[in-house]
Order: structure tokens, then C-alpha cells, then sequence
């Protein structure tokens, strides 16, 4: 089955500083990676998605690179601010499968 | 995307009971998931609650352990049964809302269950 990996585990950055989160994931069959914010005590929050016949998305401060040759895809926080500050998860999927695998997750902290 | 309700939000059981967590949607949804989150651990999914059937469980979930329901499109319960301290966690339910299969999932705000 498919497997992801992510990393840092934990991420601190100055308010105002980019901050960029990584994943690789196994299967090549694998088409769509969704991103989502899960803050302390709540559900996780989708905040950007990108499928494989596109390799760059951007929304606002947010962006996600896709490269599908070397199975990985990166999240770009750029100007961050503190309520950026929460665990974010990557996630993969495919067609066939239809369920989504996540990443171990990324305590991400930015300081005022 | 999908308004999503869970109840309890959270709830704290003694060992040997059972709990049933109900996930509500403002709309009719084509697909509804339940996950768990261990505590400080990522997503791993129970099974996909389909509606007029039962449910498909992934490797290491079995149906005994965690019934579950779908009478509806808009509506399922997770019991957690018999349970032990290693069942606390976080309950999450999900749905993909669209139609059109995009694999898009939005996700409820989650029961925290504590067994002591």
C-alpha cells in the first residue's frame, strides 16, 4: 500500500519567515495530495490540494509543489504569522484505492 | 465543501463500556469515513460507512470492535465497543461531498474519548 513520509516533525520559524514542509510518498499510481491545518482541539482543515497533471498551486500565502519523478511534494507558508502556528498533514491518494494516507504530521510554531 | 457535526465532542468512559459517536452532514455526501487520532499520532482510517451496506474496514479494524451504521446520506454512528485505555483517542468522522468523484475530503470537528 502506499506510504508517506513527512517531514520536519517540528518546525519553528520567525513571524514573517517562510516556512516549508516536505513529503514522499511510495506509489506512483498516487494522484492527488491534499494538505490540511489541524489547530489544537479541532478537525483537520483542508487548505490547499494539488492533482498530478499539475506540478504548482497557489493560494494567497499558501503554495504546493508537486514532482511526480521523484514522488515528492512540498508546501510553501510564505509571510507566516502566529496563527499559522499548527500541526499540518500531507496526504495521498489514488484513484483505484479512493483513501486517503497521511503523513506523521508538522508541529509548525511561529514566534512573534 | 460540507458543514460537519459530531456528538459527543468529547466524552470520558470506563473500561467495558461502549460509545456511540454520531456524524451528522448538512447535505447528502456520496462517501463518509471514520478515523482515528492517537494521541500526538497522525490519521488512520477505520473504515468507509456506505450507505445502505456495510462498512469497509481497513487491516486491524474489525466490525465486532467498531459497528457501524449509514441508514442515510447524510448521517452515520461509530460505536467504540468494549473498550479499553488504548481506544483513547480522537474520533473523526469525513466526507467527500461532491458528486463528481474528486477525492476531496472535509473533516468533522472530532470526539475526544478518554477510557479509563
Amino acid at each position: 500500500g502506499e506510504n508517506v513520509e513527512q517531514h520536519p516533525s517540528t518546525l519553528s520559524v520567525q513571524e514573517g519567515d517562510s516556512a516549508v514542509i516536505k513529503c514522499t510518498y511510495s506509489d506512483s499510481a498516487s494522484n492527488y495530495f491534499p494538505w490540511y491545518k489541524q489547530e489544537l482541539g479541532k478537525g483537520p482543515q483542508l487548505i490547499i490540494d494539488i492533482r498530478s497533471n499539475v506540478g504548482e498551486k497557489k493560494d494567497q500565502r499558501i503554495a504546493v509543489t508537486l514532482n511526480k519523478t521523484a514522488k515528492h511534494f512540498s508546501l510553501h507558508i510564505t509571510e507566516t504569522q502566529p496563527e499559522d502556528s499548527a500541526v499540518y498533514f500531507c496526504a495521498a491518494s489514488t484513484y483505484s484505492a479512493r483513501q486517503l494516507t497521511f503523513g506523521s504530521g508538522t508541529q509548525l510554531t511561529v514566534l512573534p | 465543501s460540507a458543514v460537519i457535526s459530531q456528538k459527543p465532542s468529547r466524552d470520558i468512559c470506563q473500561r467495558g463500556t461502549s460509545l456511540t459517536i454520531q456524524c451528522q452532514v448538512d447535505s447528502q455526501v456520496t462517501m463518509m469515513f471514520w478515523y482515528r487520532q492517537q494521541p500526538g499520532q497522525s490519521l488512520t482510517l477505520i473504515a468507509t460507512a456506505n450507505q445502505g451496506s456495510e462498512a469497509t474496514y481497513e487491516s486491524g479494524f474489525v466490525i465486532d470492535k467498531f459497528p457501524i451504521s449509514r441508514p442515510n446520506l447524510t448521517f452515520s454512528t461509530l460505536t467504540v465497543s468494549n473498550m479499553s485505555p488504548e481506544d483513547s483517542s480522537i474520533y473523526l468522522c469525513s466526507v467527500e461531498p461532491d458528486r463528481a468523484r474528486t477525492d476531496t475530503q472535509y473533516f468533522g470537528p472530532g470526539t475526544r474519548l478518554t477510557v479509563l
